[in-house]
């Protein structure tokens, strides 16, 4: 089992829809967690981090996280063309060491 | 954005030879790390420090050294390079291990 997996994709929404990205850890102490963006040839970029079980909502962006479950997500509201990369959800484990990336689910958003 | 610079941006070598990538901070953040990212295996920790001098290995650190002898820069080695070493290349930032990472622009590194 891969300690952060996420679904490759290409998940494909409409303009103006709600894109839900989801992301399962297996490390149960895992403290913090991020997403980040990261358009194709270029570096990622952190656009969410959550702590605590809950959502916590970012102008578009809402980061849900449930740990009893062991379960991330990103919703991106209101969804638009220039929304379109690959989203990798990331998680710092027990340890508090290092961070581990899950390989990403490639989000498309057509007009 | 944060202060990150990676050289070079883009290095075309041959195998066998000596590579050594750099990065370069201006945030004074205590943690700094080496990426590499492949398709169909995301992003993976080769080395981190935590401090000047402190350094430890991550996930695929064989055929790579590092250094860092001052809080702004980290330099990663590869002593010999191999054509398994072709990828991209990510330095990233923080201030602590369990705060956000800032990544810098890459190194596309070819081995040929």
């Amino acid at each position: 089992q891969k300690e952060v997996e996420q679904n490759s994709g290409p998940l494909s929404v409409p303009e103006g829809a709600i894109a839900s990205l989801n992301c399962t850890y297996s490390d149960r102490g895992s403290q913090s967690f991020f997403w980040y963006r990261q358009y194709s040839g270029k570096s990622p970029e952190l656009i969410m981090f959550i702590y605590s079980n809950g959502d916590k909502e970012d102008g578009r962006f809402t980061a849900q996280l449930n740990k009893a479950s062991q379960y991330v997500s990103l919703l991106i509201r209101d969804s638009q063309p220039s929304d379109s990369a690959t989203y990798l959800c990331a998680v710092i484990g027990y340890l508090r060491d290092k961070l581990i990336f899950g390989t990403g689910t490639r989000l498309q958003v057509f007009p | 954005d944060a202060g990150i610079t990676q050289s070079p941006r883009h290095k075309v070598t041959e195998t066998g030879t000596p590579v050594t990538l750099r990065c370069h901070q201006t945030e004074n953040h205590r943690y700094m790390y080496w990426y590499r990212q492949d398709p169909g295996h995301g992003l993976r920790l080769i080395h981190y420090s935590y401090g000047v001098k402190d350094t430890d290995k991550g996930e695929v650190s064989d055929g790579y050294s590092v250094s860092r002898s001052k809080t702004e820069d980290f330099l990663l080695t590869l002593e010999s390079a191999t054509s398994s070493q072709t990828s991209v290349y990510f330095c990233a930032i923080s201030e602590s291990g369990d705060q956000p990472q800032h990544f810098g622009d890459g190194t596309r590194l070819s081995i040929l």
